[in-house]
């Protein structure tokens, strides 16, 4: 199995709303990443663990909560989002540190509208 | 500042020629670098990595160079078919420990 899949594919939400994206791999990958991705930009990283530890939060608004349950699992949890915070956001897993010359495995991603 | 630079118009060619597009860096010393195809609504799949000691990388009809001293990547489609047109980024090591993306070339193969 070499899928990093996403849950769920499409997501609209009020700003007060409160959801979870989630994201599973059983590739055993120890690291896992999640991205964000605005319309013809790049993804930019938010999070990453390692080892189910938080190792890199890339200053992410506090609405944006990061949870690894395991190392098969990672969560995001939102609340009170603004419209801005509308994009598709990328799980991605890999087998070890990105320094080793790891490569990224991507999940389909959650398309998330804020109204 | 630190740059990651990709052709930065949308790349038009007919089918069977070869694609090619380029990354260029500055104020970077990667230690690698990788090259992702995403299509329209999905993640980003790799293609291919190349070290810094390394000049050339091949797979089937892919192709990739690396100039540390031109600090520039080169990214090659051969046989270039309509099935291959996607956004092609390519992805610096940050020894910082981050993959930092380039803005991506998009880039469609007409029949």
């Amino acid at each position: 199995d070499t899928e990093v899949t996403q849950t769920p594919k499409h997501l609209v939400m009020g700003m007060t709303n409160k959801k979870s994206l989630k994201c599973e791999q059983h590739m055993g990958h120890r690291a896992m990443y999640w991205y964000k991705q605005k319309a013809k930009k790049p993804p930019e990283l938010m999070f990453v663990y390692s080892y189910e530890k938080l190792s890199i939060n890339e200053s992410v608004p506090s609405r944006f909560s990061p949870e690894c349950p395991n190392s098969s699992l990672l969560n995001l949890h939102l609340h009170a989002l603004q419209p801005e915070d509308s994009a598709l956001y990328l799980c991605a897993s890999s087998q070890g540190d990105p320094g080793q010359g790891r490569k990224l495995f991507f999940g389909s991603g959650t398309q998330l509208s804020v109204l | 500042s630190q740059k990651i630079e990709q052709n930065s118009e949308a790349l038009n060619i007919q089918e069977g020629k070869t694609a090619t597009l380029t990354c260029n860096y500055t104020n970077y010393s990667p230690a690698y670098l990788q090259w992702y195809r995403q299509d329209p609504g999905r993640g980003p799949v790799f293609l291919l990595l190349i070290r810094e000691n390394e000049k050339e990388k091949r797979k089937e009809r892919l192709k990739v160079t690396f100039d540390t001293t031109l600090k520039q990547s080169l990214f090659h489609i051969t046989a270039s078919q309509p099935a291959d047109s996607a956004t092609y980024l390519c992805v610096l090591y940050n020894q910082g420990g981050k993959l930092i993306f380039g803005q991506g070339t998009e880039l469609s193969v007409k029949p």
